[in-house]
């Protein structure tokens, strides 16, 4: 069954830490994004990847950086965490652009 | 930007009865793509429209695209526990930029 795998579940993170969320997936995607959700905010576009080595802003990018060195691994990085990014983070992956997304299992991030 | 807006936020129904969802973009969509997020998961591909006016089932649920390809609509036939989530509508602009979200509609079945 293909896969979307997010290092954690859980995390709890102190103010001022860098945190990596780490993503990785085995369908040999071209795209990969980066989503926060919250409650009555929805899904919002962090950052996303159309191809190794490349990244692009999302909707909502600051205080956020990420890395993608292999394809099937796409990174998101908080430099200096605060509590306003405590947060459910989804990693994503499509196979082309304009199709459809096969999420992870996300990852709760608590910064206290 | 673009923005993609979804009504009810909240749907309570008895098992048994029908629900829709409906959508809508500010801007024209290359596709529509539906969701269904379950209570503690995470979102679930469920099905993508790409033509004007296209209508897709999948057994209970049947969707719909709109002519000017801005909405699009989820219906449900007869309501099951199974159903409970919330769904999700979302869509690229034209030119396939990455998916923008509705805030999504929280289905509630009643048994």
């Amino acid at each position: 069954d293909v896969k979307v795998t997010q290092s954690s579940r859980y995390l709890v993170k102190r103010t001022g830490e860098k945190v990596f969320l780490e993503c990785v997936q085995d369908m040999d995607h071209e795209n990969m994004f980066w989503y926060r959700q919250d409650p009555g905010l929805g899904l919002r576009l962090i950052y996303f990847s159309y191809d190794v080595k490349m990244k692009e802003k999302g909707d909502i990018p600051e205080g956020y950086s990420v890395s993608r060195e292999k394809k099937e691994r796409f990174s998101l990085i908080l430099e200096s965490a605060s509590t306003n990014q405590t947060s459910m983070y989804l990693c994503a992956s499509s196979i082309r652009r304009g199709y459809g997304y096969t999420f992870g299992s996300g990852t709760r991030l608590t910064v206290v | 930007g673009q923005q993609v807006m979804q009504i009810p936020q909240y749907q309570h129904v008895q098992e048994g009865e029908d629900f829709t969802t409906y959508c809508n973009s500010s801007t024209t969509l290359s596709n529509i793509q539906w969701y269904k997020q379950r209570p503690g998961g995470h979102p679930v591909f469920l099905i993508q429209l790409v033509k004007s006016g296209e209508v897709k089932k999948q057994k209970r649920l049947t969707f719909q695209f709109g002519e000017a390809k801005k909405n699009s609509s989820l219906h449900i036939t007869a309501t099951q526990t199974t159903d409970v989530g919330t769904y999700f509508c979302a869509g690229p602009a034209l030119g396939n930029t990455p998916l923008v979200f509705g805030k999504g509609t929280r289905l509630s079945v009643i048994a």
